[in-house]
């Protein structure tokens, strides 16, 4: 059964420190990773999407990396602002041959940037 | 852009009332999901649906039915609200071509049952 961890569960940092947000997984049988940003009482918003055949992605200041034989992807933030404070989740699609539409989610790191 | 906008952002409803929960989207996405969000638990799926009609259990299916009519539209339905049922409900669409499988995600509602 595929489970999805984020570690740690909360991070403070200073502004303009760059930071790194992990996600690990259990079973490497996956379609796609996907990064999301969730504010307070909001829904989530995409942030990137891995699919399985690539390494990395990057969209401004974030970059996300995935290493599928070791199960983990990691979300790298540069230069971090306030107003990247949020919680960052990660979430895995299974293959298309799993029988299964079901994503799964992990836990999420809650993420301060201290002004 | 990608909408999904769903009907209420805060409920308050009591307990034994039958709720419904609106999502609609705006993107011709076959694929359609509720989820439900508490503290320390994250986000657990409750029906999904990848067509018109069709319909399949999530995790915690217990206590809710869906209905998609439309292609569009995919409705929550808590036929007898409890307590046990006060939590933030998240609705996401997602294609089978392009971009295929990314979620996109409404704003939420926060339903309250008292």
């Amino acid at each position: 059964k595929q489970e999805v961890t984020q570690i740690p569960a909360a991070l403070s940092v200073p502004e303009g420190e760059n930071l790194v947000l992990n996600c690990s997984f259990t079973d490497s049988a996956i379609y796609n990773l996907q990064w999301f940003r969730q504010d307070p009482g909001k829904g989530l918003t995409s942030l990137l999407l891995i699919q399985s055949s690539q390494r990395e992605q990057t969209s401004g200041r974030l970059n996300a990396s995935l290493d599928k034989s070791s199960g983990r992807s990691t979300l790298y933030i540069a230069a971090s602002q306030p107003g990247d404070s949020a919680t960052y989740l990660c979430a895995v699609r299974p293959n298309l041959d799993s029988g299964t539409y079901k994503y799964i989610f992990g836990t999420g790191t809650r993420l301060k940037v201290l002004a | 852009d990608v909408k999904v906008t769903q009907s209420s952002r805060y409920l308050v409803k009591r307990t034994g009332e039958k709720v419904f929960l609106e999502c609609v989207q705006d993107m011709d996405h076959e694929n359609m999901f509720w989820y439900r969000q508490d503290p320390g638990l994250g986000l657990r799926l409750i029906y999904f649906s990848y067509d018109v009609k069709m319909k399949e259990k999530g995790d915690i299916p217990e206590g809710y039915s869906v209905s998609r009519e439309k292609k569009e539209r995919f409705s929550l339905i808590l036929e007898s609200a409890s307590t046990n049922q006060t939590s933030m409900y998240l609705c996401a669409s997602s294609s089978n071509n392009l971009h295929p499988y990314e979620q996109y995600f409404g704003p939420g509602t926060r339903l309250t049952v008292t």
